[in-house]
């Protein structure tokens, strides 16, 4: 069985500071691992993945992850937060279908 | 860019009722999936389709929900009896290979009164 972690409901952060989201997973065999986000009222929207390879992933609108074999952790990373990041973000696993964290909230302070 | 759709964006039903989601996932993709998502809580899986047929499903997806791929472009989700806790937000994703990531619809939201 496959499942992931968020262990943050939410997360603050000003304007301009870096911006993590912390996500670890357990998985049998090698992790598919992605992330999303939801704005409100909308579908999830691919950020990025990690299948094999580099353990730092640069997905879209300036996000990166790092894969963290020894830690079992996927953490999402922004070096600058924008006031247009807030939003849900989720960790998923995939072993055929996804399975999805619980979601963590970013807030961005102007 | 193609994308994933989904008919009717919000949906509202009485109790009992048959409600059916549309879906058009995107034209080279060959996995099909339905989730679903309470107020408040997480994505969770319902089911896979691939090769005309079912090739997962959760244990939320009872004999009252079916799936189809009546012709070469829609999904279906069909739930036969509604109950006030299939109120949800439902989303279709569909993806080209087995290891890439999946896209997402945006969603249906039903509401069983």
């Amino acid at each position: 069985a496959q499942s992931v972690a968020q262990p943050e409901d939410q997360v603050n952060v000003a304007e301009g500071n870096p911006l993590t989201v912390k996500c670890t997973y357990s998985v049998s065999g090698n992790p598919y691992l992605f992330w999303y986000v939801q704005y409100p009222n909308r579908g999830l929207q691919f950020l990025l993945k990690y299948i094999t390879g580099d353990n730092l992933v640069k997905g879209s609108y300036g996000f990166e992850a790092e894969f963290n074999k020894s830690q079992t952790s996927f953490h999402l990373k922004k070096p600058s937060a924008l006031v247009s990041d807030s939003a849900l973000y989720f960790c998923a696993a995939n072993d055929y279908k996804l399975s999805f964290g619980a979601g963590t909230t970013v807030t961005v302070r102007a | 860019e193609p994308e994933v759709t989904q008919t009717p964006s919000h949906q509202v039903t009485q109790m009992g009722q048959e409600v059916i989601l549309r879906c058009v996932p995107i034209s080279n993709h060959l996995y099909f999936y339905w989730y679903r998502q309470i107020l408040g809580q997480k994505v969770e899986f319902l089911v896979s389709f691939y090769n005309n047929e079912i090739s997962e499903k959760s244990e939320i997806f009872d004999d009252q929900f079916s799936v189809e791929r009546p012709d070469g472009s829609n999904f279906t989700l069909k739930i036969r009896s509604t109950k006030l806790e299939d109120s949800a937000m439902y989303f279709c994703a569909s993806r080209a290979g087995t290891s890439g990531e999946q896209f997402f619809g945006p969603g249906t939201r039903l509401t069983v009164l």
